[in-house]
């Protein structure tokens, strides 16, 4: 049973435009949600998090939204760049559990 | 150093062999953590150590694996008499106390043939 799950498993945007990846949640309980990119042969990177008691965290040109009514949360990447090109994995973390639950991760390409 | 450091990067061993996976965390977290990730799927959680302990062992998918943790600082996940199904990417992750963003190493890409 899939607590995260992405959906899409891969979008194709242009240069300059805007990326949004999706994910969705099942657990209630979750209450700190993260999103990682991932590149060939190298381990995760975090990028941005968001805790439950908010709706919106902005980084730069990263911005992840949290609807907790939907169980949605989606990552916007504004403008999009090439180098922005990996795979992005939505994790999510229950309260008083410190393991991590990932989704199957999408495949972002970004054409210059 | 500056990250999370998994050695070795690749193992290849034969169906029924022992593997030593180790991972050094990055100098001052006290948590560390396994998942691994299986083909086209997300990252699987396996254990988590906090200090030596590992309080939470609940992702250890049969009794064939096991992991310790040594002066807080490094671990090993042994898996024995492997299996094809345990071919995966062996991911370590690490975190201060309470943290909420774990970072990363590279993985070790285990192949049993």
């Amino acid at each position: 049973d899939q607590q995260v799950k992405q959906n899409s498993p891969s979008l194709s945007v242009q240069e300059g435009r805007i990326s949004i990846l999706n994910c969705d949640y099942t657990n209630s309980m979750f209450d700190y949600f993260l999103w990682y990119k991932k590149y060939p042969a190298e381990g995760p990177t975090f990028l941005i998090s968001i805790s439950s008691i908010k709706d919106k965290n902005e980084d730069g040109r990263f911005t992840v939204f949290l609807n907790k009514s939907a169980k949605h949360l989606s990552l916007h990447i504004v403008p999009s760049q090439p180098g922005d090109s990996a795979v992005y994995f939505c994790a999510a973390r229950q309260g008083g559990s410190e393991k991590l639950v990932f989704g199957k991760g999408m495949k972002l390409t970004v054409n210059p | 150093g500056a990250g999370v450091s998994q050695s070795p990067s690749n193992k290849v061993t034969e169906k029924g062999k022992d593997v030593e996976l180790r991972c050094d965390p990055i100098s001052g977290h006290t948590a560390l953590y396994w998942y691994r990730q299986s083909l086209g799927q997300g990252l699987e959680f396996l254990i988590y150590f906090q200090g030596n302990s590992a309080p939470d062992k609940s992702g250890l998918p049969s009794d064939r694996f096991s992991a310790e943790r040594t002066g807080g600082s490094v671990s090993t996940l042994t898996i024995q008499r492997t299996q094809q199904e345990d071919s995966a990417v062996y991911l370590c992750a690490s975190s201060f106390k309470g943290g909420n963003i774990q970072y990363f190493g590279a993985g070790t890409r285990l192949s049993v043939l």
